[in-house]
């Protein structure tokens, strides 16, 4: 089946530097990523979806500067968080679909900015 | 805003028995509607999937769509603690490729 790669799966930052999340897919080409955060016991948030050489698509109330999104290739899309503040602290957590595959969550980055 | 509700629960069942899951949508022409189970501290893993009005079934799992009620359900039959999980559905409209999550709804399974 299809295999979505996650890294890293836990970061810890300080305030005000920047974490790079990376999303692969390993088995099949991912032609949209989507990026998803998570509080503790609520959903997921879309923060975002992204197609292969294109700019990002983000929701209302995401900052598109704070939360750089590049899907650079059919395999992998990377999202960093700049100047991290602790409440940017969250699960991360990406999907691709591609073909006949679906949806396919990446195994989730937990964020902690201290 | 297209919304999607689950009783956050949490839902107690008793070992062997059927847990009930439900939700509801709030888009009409909502197409395409998934059951994702989800570990603590763990992403969602796709349980099933359902396109149309009727039951969908595999294995011990049951999804059951109504569009016209705009309710969509998750019947696990013979229930096992390692069913204890954040059960989220999820729902995709018109010809826009993402996903609506519901709050999820927590199911405990007591021996």
């Amino acid at each position: 089946g299809a295999v979505v790669s996650q890294h890293p799966s836990r970061v810890i930052c300080k305030s005000g530097t920047s974490v790079k999340i990376e999303c692969r897919s390993l088995d099949f080409q991912a032609t949209t990523m989507f990026w998803y955060r998570q509080f503790p016991k609520k959903s997921l948030m879309l923060m975002a979806t992204s197609n292969e050489g294109s700019k990002a698509t983000y929701e209302q109330g995401v900052e598109k500067d704070k939360f750089l999104i590049n899907h650079a290739s059919l395999t992998l899309s990377t999202l960093t968080v700049t100047s991290a503040h602790p409440e940017d602290s969250s699960f991360y957590i990406c999907s691709a679909t591609g073909g006949a595959y679906g949806y396919t969550f990446g195994s989730g980055t937990r964020l902690t900015v201290v | 805003q297209k919304e999607v509700e689950q009783n956050s629960g949490p839902l107690s069942v008793p070992e062997g028995a059927i847990a009930s899951l439900n939700c509801t949508y709030s888009d009409r022409v909502s197409q395409s509607f998934f059951w994702y189970r989800q570990y603590s501290g763990k992403s969602p893993e796709l349980i099933m999937s359902i396109y149309s009005n009727g039951d969908k079934e595999d294995g011990r799992f049951t999804a059951q769509l109504n569009k016209a009620s705009q309710y969509v359900s998750l019947l696990i039959r013979d229930s096992q603690p390692s069913d204890s999980a954040t059960y989220l559905c999820a729902v995709m409209s018109g010809t826009a490729s993402k996903l609506t999550f519901g709050t999820g709804t927590r199911l405990q399974v007591t021996l």
